[in-house]
């Protein structure tokens, strides 16, 4: 059984369109995460909502809006790509929020802006 | 700023050696320093560090934590071809809303 999935897997399109990123978690966490990792392999940390409310929200630019319908799962929407946006999107999840908690790791979305 | 450093960048081997993994930090509140193995797709967990001294271990693989001197070291005994991956160390800690600061990675490569 998947544990966190993410759809697509891969996303290729032009600079200037709107796209999102699909997320959901089966393990009954309250905890969800979105990580951009650039390719020089350096993950870092965007956005985190515990059971839908945002708690954590870094340095990205507001063409990112994450939206939680529910705790199981948390989307990510870009407005205007930039050819920068391209990056492996990971969605994550724990139990609870707070770092005492392991993170689980979906596989990623490879996003390709032309 | 929170920061993690991690070395060496990338270290290649033969199956059979031993190997050491550093990862330094600096971090506000720490609460916990995780390693991650990432081979292809997604992070996947190793281990969770949060007192000095106690050393986790699993098979091959084990950790320990200095919080005083701020950092830790993973080693990998007899390493095998299957353990080629981007090994990924991150703190946990911060002001309020704590989060994990991931350090840039060690690419290992294990010859046969």
């Amino acid at each position: 059984d998947t544990a966190v999935s993410q759809t697509p897997k891969y996303l290729v399109t032009q600079m200037g369109n709107d796209k999102s990123i699909k997320c959901e978690q089966n393990l009954g966490h309250d905890t969800m995460y979105w990580y951009k990792q650039d390719s020089k392999k350096f993950l870092k940390i965007m956005f985190s909502y515990n059971n839908k409310e945002l708690i954590i929200n870094e340095t990205v630019p507001n063409r990112f809006s994450p939206k939680s319908p529910d705790k199981a799962h948390l989307n990510l929407h870009i407005n205007s790509l930039e050819l920068g946006d391209s990056a492996v999107y990971f969605c994550a999840s724990s139990q609870v929020a707070g770092v005492y908690n392991e993170q689980f790791f979906g596989p990623g979305t490879r996003l390709t802006v032309l | 700023e929170d920061k993690v450093v991690q070395s060496p960048l990338s270290l290649v081997v033969h199956e059979g050696d031993t190997v050491t993994l550093n990862c330094s930090y600096e971090v506000t509140n720490f609460r916990s320093l995780l390693w991650y193995k990432q081979e292809k797709k997604a992070p996947t967990f190793l281990f969770m560090l949060t007192s000095s001294g106690i050393e986790k271990k699993s098979g091959r693989l084990s950790s320990i934590l200095d919080k005083k001197e701020l950092f830790s070291i993973l080693n990998i005994t007899a390493t095998q071809t299957g353990d080629s991956a981007i090994y990924l160390c991150a703190v946990g800690g911060g002001g309020s809303n704590y989060k994990l600061t991931f350090g840039k990675g060690t690419l290992l490569t294990v010859n046969p």
